[in-house]
């Protein structure tokens, strides 16, 4: 079976540009995290989805983010425009209601 | 206060000891505890999970927790050099939003051969 999916692995901008990340859930799996990792510190999460609703996007700073998640499968973060301080790794991860959550590679983003 | 708190180490440990990692959160109602490992430049994976009071034991990994104490902890037995990584308590709170998987800062194990 798949694990979860995320692409690019690694993106590196110039500050002010846009930017876009990808995650494919494992399959079946309903509920949907993205969490920003900063170096030496615990993933925080930024929205949770259940299926195709965001019931969780208190941590996300919603002048410069978004997400989406169509059809309740893959999603998408978008971060416009990007700032030094973005620079983090950003995680997807997926599980079922109430239980663990299994991650992806992560993408790990640098602005210039 | 924190949600979930970790001392984040380094804790040093030679190989073939216990490791003992330990774990506090915040809300009583916390229903699930997640242990994860995290190697350096790679992603968190899932080693243990418990939701109830007690230990739970998987292979050289036993997972303690404590609800009236709002404490959990992670001991690792016969410690390996491949057991050095960065261990994240996860806890799954119930928030206004439903649950949410919310991680401490993780605790650095270095075991040395």
């Amino acid at each position: 079976e798949a694990g979860v999916v995320q692409s690019p692995r690694y993106k590196i901008i110039e500050k002010k540009q846009p930017v876009a990340f990808w995650c494919n859930p494992i399959s079946g799996h309903n509920t949907l995290y993205w969490y920003r990792q900063n170096l030496g510190q615990g993933p925080e999460l930024l929205i949770r989805y259940e299926n195709e609703e965001a019931v969780d996007d208190s941590q996300l700073p919603k002048d410069r983010f978004s997400a989406e998640r169509l059809k309740g499968v893959d999603s998408t973060l978008k971060i416009q425009p990007a700032e030094l301080g973005d620079s983090a790794v950003y995680l997807c991860a997926s599980g079922s209601r109430g239980t663990e959550a299994f991650f992806g590679q992560g993408t790990r983003l640098t602005v210039v | 206060q924190k949600e979930v708190e970790q001392n984040s180490g380094p804790l040093s440990v030679p190989e073939g000891a216990i490791a003992s990692l330990n774990c506090t959160y915040s809300d009583r109602g916390s229903q699930s505890f997640f242990w994860y490992r995290q190697y350096s430049g790679k992603s968190p994976e899932l080693i243990m999970f418990i939701y109830s009071n007690g230990d739970k034991e998987d292979g050289r990994f036993t997972a303690q927790l404590n609800k009236a104490s709002q404490y959990v902890s992670l001991l690792i037995r016969d410690s390996q050099p491949s057991d050095s990584a960065t261990y994240l308590c996860a806890v799954q709170l119930l928030n206004q939003a439903g649950t949410a998987l919310i991680f401490g800062k993780g605790t650095t194990l270095s075991v040395s051969s």
